[in-house]
Protein backbone atom coordinates (compact mmCIF):
# COMPACT_ATOMS: atom_id res chain seq x y z
CA UNK A 1 0.00 0.00 0.00
CA UNK A 2 0.94 3.32 -0.41
CA UNK A 3 3.25 5.23 2.11
CA UNK A 4 3.95 8.63 2.61
CA UNK A 5 6.67 10.11 4.89
CA UNK A 6 7.05 13.84 5.83
CA UNK A 7 9.80 16.15 6.80
CA UNK A 8 10.90 18.41 8.66
CA UNK A 9 8.65 16.83 12.04
CA UNK A 10 8.90 20.86 13.20
CA UNK A 11 10.06 23.62 11.81
CA UNK A 12 9.97 27.31 13.14
CA UNK A 13 10.35 30.12 11.70
CA UNK A 14 10.68 34.25 12.02
CA UNK A 15 7.83 36.07 10.61
CA UNK A 16 8.29 37.22 7.32
CA UNK A 17 10.47 34.02 6.43
CA UNK A 18 9.67 31.06 4.00
CA UNK A 19 8.72 27.56 5.01
CA UNK A 20 9.17 24.98 3.27
CA UNK A 21 8.02 21.07 3.59
CA UNK A 22 8.33 18.31 1.64
CA UNK A 23 6.60 14.63 1.06
CA UNK A 24 7.92 11.56 -0.65
CA UNK A 25 5.48 8.62 -1.71
CA UNK A 26 6.03 5.57 -2.39
CA UNK A 27 3.22 4.40 -5.31
CA UNK A 28 3.58 5.39 -8.71
CA UNK A 29 -0.08 5.51 -8.99
CA UNK A 30 -1.49 8.24 -6.55
CA UNK A 31 -2.27 11.04 -8.60
CA UNK A 32 -3.86 13.55 -5.87
CA UNK A 33 -2.12 15.25 -3.42
CA UNK A 34 -3.65 17.46 -0.72
CA UNK A 35 -2.33 19.47 1.85
CA UNK A 36 -4.35 19.64 5.32
CA UNK A 37 -3.97 22.52 7.87
CA UNK A 38 -4.60 21.13 11.74
CA UNK A 39 -4.97 23.69 14.37
CA UNK A 40 -5.42 22.39 18.13
CA UNK A 41 -8.41 20.90 18.86
CA UNK A 42 -9.56 21.40 15.27
CA UNK A 43 -10.14 19.68 12.22
CA UNK A 44 -7.71 19.17 9.28
CA UNK A 45 -8.49 22.16 7.00
CA UNK A 46 -7.59 21.62 3.07
CA UNK A 47 -5.26 24.58 1.88
CA UNK A 48 -4.42 23.12 -1.80
CA UNK A 49 -3.95 20.37 -3.34
CA UNK A 50 -2.38 19.31 -6.61
CA UNK A 51 -3.51 16.49 -9.10
CA UNK A 52 -0.63 14.48 -11.46
CA UNK A 53 -1.23 16.00 -14.32
CA UNK A 54 0.36 19.53 -12.85
CA UNK A 55 3.78 20.17 -11.74
CA UNK A 56 3.42 23.34 -9.60
CA UNK A 57 0.17 25.32 -8.10
CA UNK A 58 -0.17 28.59 -6.42
CA UNK A 59 -2.36 30.46 -4.16
CA UNK A 60 -1.36 33.77 -2.96
CA UNK A 61 1.37 32.71 -0.25
CA UNK A 62 0.74 29.08 -0.47
CA UNK A 63 2.22 27.05 -3.58
CA UNK A 64 2.79 23.43 -3.77
CA UNK A 65 4.99 21.62 -6.47
CA UNK A 66 5.40 18.07 -7.71
CA UNK A 67 7.96 15.39 -9.14
CA UNK A 68 6.20 12.27 -10.81
CA UNK A 69 9.36 11.01 -11.27
CA UNK A 70 11.33 11.58 -7.93
CA UNK A 71 7.64 10.84 -6.37
CA UNK A 72 7.87 14.01 -3.94
CA UNK A 73 5.90 16.75 -3.42
CA UNK A 74 6.65 20.00 -1.61
CA UNK A 75 4.54 22.83 0.47
CA UNK A 76 5.98 26.16 0.30
CA UNK A 77 4.85 28.86 2.50
CA UNK A 78 5.85 32.52 1.61
CA UNK A 79 6.00 35.68 4.05
CA UNK A 80 4.64 33.45 7.34
CA UNK A 81 2.52 34.98 9.50
CA UNK A 82 1.76 34.02 13.48
CA UNK A 83 -1.39 32.57 12.29
CA UNK A 84 0.40 30.47 9.91
CA UNK A 85 1.17 28.04 12.93
CA UNK A 86 -0.18 25.12 12.67
CA UNK A 87 0.24 21.32 12.36
CA UNK A 88 0.60 20.10 8.38
CA UNK A 89 -0.01 17.02 6.67
CA UNK A 90 0.19 16.24 3.40
CA UNK A 91 -1.33 13.46 1.80
CA UNK A 92 -1.64 11.23 -1.20
CA UNK A 93 -4.55 9.23 -2.98
CA UNK A 94 -6.39 7.77 -6.13
CA UNK A 95 -8.07 9.49 -7.72
CA UNK A 96 -11.60 8.35 -9.61
CA UNK A 97 -10.83 4.52 -8.44
CA UNK A 98 -13.70 4.41 -5.93
CA UNK A 99 -10.79 3.99 -2.93
CA UNK A 100 -9.97 7.44 -2.73
CA UNK A 101 -8.61 6.97 1.09
CA UNK A 102 -5.95 9.63 2.00
CA UNK A 103 -2.74 7.89 2.97
CA UNK A 104 -1.68 10.85 5.40
CA UNK A 105 2.54 12.00 6.37
CA UNK A 106 3.41 12.00 9.84
CA UNK A 107 3.08 15.95 9.83
CA UNK A 108 4.87 18.87 10.60
CA UNK A 109 4.52 21.21 13.18
CA UNK A 110 5.39 24.50 12.13
CA UNK A 111 5.77 27.47 14.53
CA UNK A 112 6.52 31.22 13.22
CA UNK A 113 7.48 33.62 15.50
CA UNK A 114 6.69 37.43 15.37
CA UNK B 1 -20.94 27.64 3.53
CA UNK B 2 -22.18 24.59 5.56
CA UNK B 3 -19.79 22.27 6.70
CA UNK B 4 -19.31 18.78 7.87
CA UNK B 5 -20.87 18.23 11.85
CA UNK B 6 -19.74 15.50 13.89
CA UNK B 7 -21.62 14.68 17.42
CA UNK B 8 -21.10 14.55 19.83
CA UNK B 9 -17.68 16.17 20.05
CA UNK B 10 -16.62 15.12 23.21
CA UNK B 11 -17.46 11.33 24.83
CA UNK B 12 -16.27 9.58 27.83
CA UNK B 13 -16.75 6.22 28.16
CA UNK B 14 -15.37 3.21 30.73
CA UNK B 15 -13.52 0.37 29.01
CA UNK B 16 -16.10 -2.46 27.59
CA UNK B 17 -18.84 0.18 26.92
CA UNK B 18 -20.65 1.01 23.60
CA UNK B 19 -20.23 4.55 21.59
CA UNK B 20 -21.91 5.66 18.48
CA UNK B 21 -20.16 8.88 16.81
CA UNK B 22 -22.35 10.15 13.89
CA UNK B 23 -21.57 11.94 10.96
CA UNK B 24 -23.40 14.45 8.91
CA UNK B 25 -21.79 15.53 5.33
CA UNK B 26 -22.05 18.63 3.75
CA UNK B 27 -25.53 19.01 1.86
CA UNK B 28 -25.52 16.95 -1.02
CA UNK B 29 -22.64 15.23 -0.34
CA UNK B 30 -23.05 11.64 -0.64
CA UNK B 31 -19.89 10.07 0.13
CA UNK B 32 -17.99 9.50 3.87
CA UNK B 33 -14.77 8.81 5.22
CA UNK B 34 -14.01 7.89 8.60
CA UNK B 35 -10.58 8.47 9.94
CA UNK B 36 -8.89 7.96 13.38
CA UNK B 37 -6.17 10.16 14.84
CA UNK B 38 -4.18 9.10 17.54
CA UNK B 39 -2.35 11.76 19.95
CA UNK B 40 0.74 13.61 17.86
CA UNK B 41 -0.23 11.46 14.85
CA UNK B 42 -2.01 11.61 11.56
CA UNK B 43 -5.39 10.14 10.98
CA UNK B 44 -5.70 6.89 9.86
CA UNK B 45 -8.45 6.01 7.15
CA UNK B 46 -11.00 3.70 8.79
CA UNK B 47 -13.88 2.89 6.51
CA UNK B 48 -15.69 4.94 3.64
CA UNK B 49 -19.67 5.10 2.17
CA UNK B 50 -20.59 6.01 -1.41
CA UNK B 51 -24.41 6.08 -1.87
CA UNK B 52 -24.88 4.19 1.43
CA UNK B 53 -22.55 1.48 0.47
CA UNK B 54 -19.56 0.21 1.97
CA UNK B 55 -16.52 1.63 -0.62
CA UNK B 56 -13.36 0.61 1.29
CA UNK B 57 -12.10 -0.55 4.07
CA UNK B 58 -9.33 -0.02 6.21
CA UNK B 59 -7.58 -0.80 9.40
CA UNK B 60 -10.61 -0.91 11.10
CA UNK B 61 -11.06 -2.95 13.53
CA UNK B 62 -13.92 -5.54 13.86
CA UNK B 63 -15.11 -4.42 17.06
CA UNK B 64 -16.29 -1.22 15.13
CA UNK B 65 -18.82 -1.21 12.59
CA UNK B 66 -20.58 1.51 10.26
CA UNK B 67 -23.16 2.40 7.80
CA UNK B 68 -24.41 5.73 5.70
CA UNK B 69 -28.19 6.17 5.89
CA UNK B 70 -30.58 7.42 3.43
CA UNK B 71 -30.36 10.64 4.10
CA UNK B 72 -26.17 10.09 3.61
CA UNK B 73 -25.37 11.02 7.37
CA UNK B 74 -23.10 7.86 8.65
CA UNK B 75 -23.11 6.29 12.44
CA UNK B 76 -19.51 4.61 13.37
CA UNK B 77 -20.34 2.71 16.27
CA UNK B 78 -18.00 1.06 18.70
CA UNK B 79 -18.35 -1.73 20.76
CA UNK B 80 -15.59 -3.52 23.81
CA UNK B 81 -14.02 -0.15 24.52
CA UNK B 82 -10.68 -0.23 24.89
CA UNK B 83 -8.42 2.17 26.57
CA UNK B 84 -6.30 2.08 23.13
CA UNK B 85 -9.81 3.87 21.19
CA UNK B 86 -8.94 6.98 22.83
CA UNK B 87 -8.25 9.09 19.88
CA UNK B 88 -10.17 11.73 17.99
CA UNK B 89 -12.16 10.26 15.27
CA UNK B 90 -13.00 12.70 11.94
CA UNK B 91 -15.41 12.28 9.27
CA UNK B 92 -14.49 13.95 5.98
CA UNK B 93 -16.92 14.01 3.17
CA UNK B 94 -16.86 14.29 -0.92
CA UNK B 95 -19.48 15.55 -3.21
CA UNK B 96 -19.42 12.19 -4.81
CA UNK B 97 -16.83 9.44 -5.11
CA UNK B 98 -15.30 10.44 -8.15
CA UNK B 99 -14.32 13.43 -6.39
CA UNK B 100 -10.95 13.69 -5.04
CA UNK B 101 -11.38 16.48 -2.14
CA UNK B 102 -12.25 15.60 1.02
CA UNK B 103 -13.55 18.24 3.58
CA UNK B 104 -12.82 17.10 7.04
CA UNK B 105 -15.21 17.91 10.19
CA UNK B 106 -14.01 19.20 13.57
CA UNK B 107 -14.23 15.87 14.83
CA UNK B 108 -15.11 13.45 18.06
CA UNK B 109 -12.98 12.92 20.77
CA UNK B 110 -13.48 9.88 22.57
CA UNK B 111 -11.83 9.37 25.80
CA UNK B 112 -12.01 5.75 27.23
CA UNK B 113 -11.27 5.37 30.93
Amino acid sequence: GENVEQHPSTLSVQEGDSAVIKCTYSDSASNYFPWYKQELGKGPQLIIDIRSNVGEKKDQRIAVTLNKTAKHFSLHITETQPEDSAVYFCAASLMNTGFQKLVFGTGTRLLVSP
Amino acid sequence: AAGVIQSPRHLIKEKRETATLKCYPIPRHDTVYWYQQGPGQDPQFLISFYEKMQSDKGSIPDRFSAQQFSDYHSELNMSSLELGDSALYFCASSPDRSTDTQYFGPGTRLTVL
